[in-house]
């Protein structure tokens, strides 16, 4: 089992870019689940997605969209990149939402 | 809202000693609480879950326990170890199943 995997592992980009994060979740489950992590910060809850739709979203904009594809797959997306964007981004994914979410290594985004 | 708060924020101390880790919460209609590690760089790897009805839950040389009214949480480790310094991060799960984090406590253990 290959676990939870992301991609890219880090990315670069500049003010108003466009970026594409992706996850693969862990064999068997079909709940991905998207965090936002700052430098020194605990993880920021930005969606949930279960059966290709969102379920739940935390407080942020709409520059921040994603997709769960028919494998549960998914991918995060952030329109008009801020410097404050910069972040690791974390992918989790579970059995069920109440069940204990396996996380993977993450991206790191650096806005320039 | 619920908020949840990790003390102390960074914590050194020599390899063997027991140690304990804080977390507390502001709303007690939690659904479940979680310990998790998380090394430089690199993702988060859970280490316990209680669920609300328990009391505590032990891995190896962790013990975490679980006071829902008080809005509290510790975590122990015992004989303490140069590989057991990351950050330790906690995260209570609200009854929307939406994981709510603290802020992490890093733990620096000297040989």
């Amino acid at each position: 089992d290959a676990g939870v995997t992301q991609s890219p592992t880090h990315l670069i980009k500049t003010r108003g870019q466009q970026v594409t994060l992706r996850c693969s979740p862990k064999s068997g489950h079909d709940t991905v689940s998207w965090y936002q992590q700052a430098l020194g910060q605990g993880p920021q809850f930005i969606f949930q997605y279960y059966e290709e739709e969102e379920r739940q979203r935390g407080n942020f904009p709409d520059r921040f969209s994603g997709h769960q594809f028919p494998n549960y797959s998914s991918e995060l997306n952030v329109n008009a990149l801020l410097l404050g964007d910069s972040a690791l981004y974390l992918c989790a994914s579970s059995p069920t939402v109440q069940e204990t979410q396996y996380f993977g290594p993450g991206t790191r985004l650096l806005v320039l | 809202k619920q908020e949840v708060t990790q003390i102390p924020a960074a914590l050194s101390v020599p390899e063997g000693e027991n140690l304990v880790l804080n977390c507390s919460f502001t709303d007690s209609a939690i659904y479940n609480l979680q310990w998790f590690r998380q090394d430089p760089g690199k993702g988060l790897t859970s280490l316990l879950l209680i669920q609300s009805s328990q009391r505590e839950q032990t891995s190896g040389r962790l013990n975490a326990s679980l006071d829902k009214s008080s809005g509290r949480s510790t975590l122990y480790i015992a004989a303490s170890q140069p590989g057991d310094s990351a950050t330790y991060l906690c995260a209570v799960m609200d009854s929307n199943y939406q994981l709510i984090w603290g802020a992490g406590t890093k733990l620096i253990i000297k040989p």
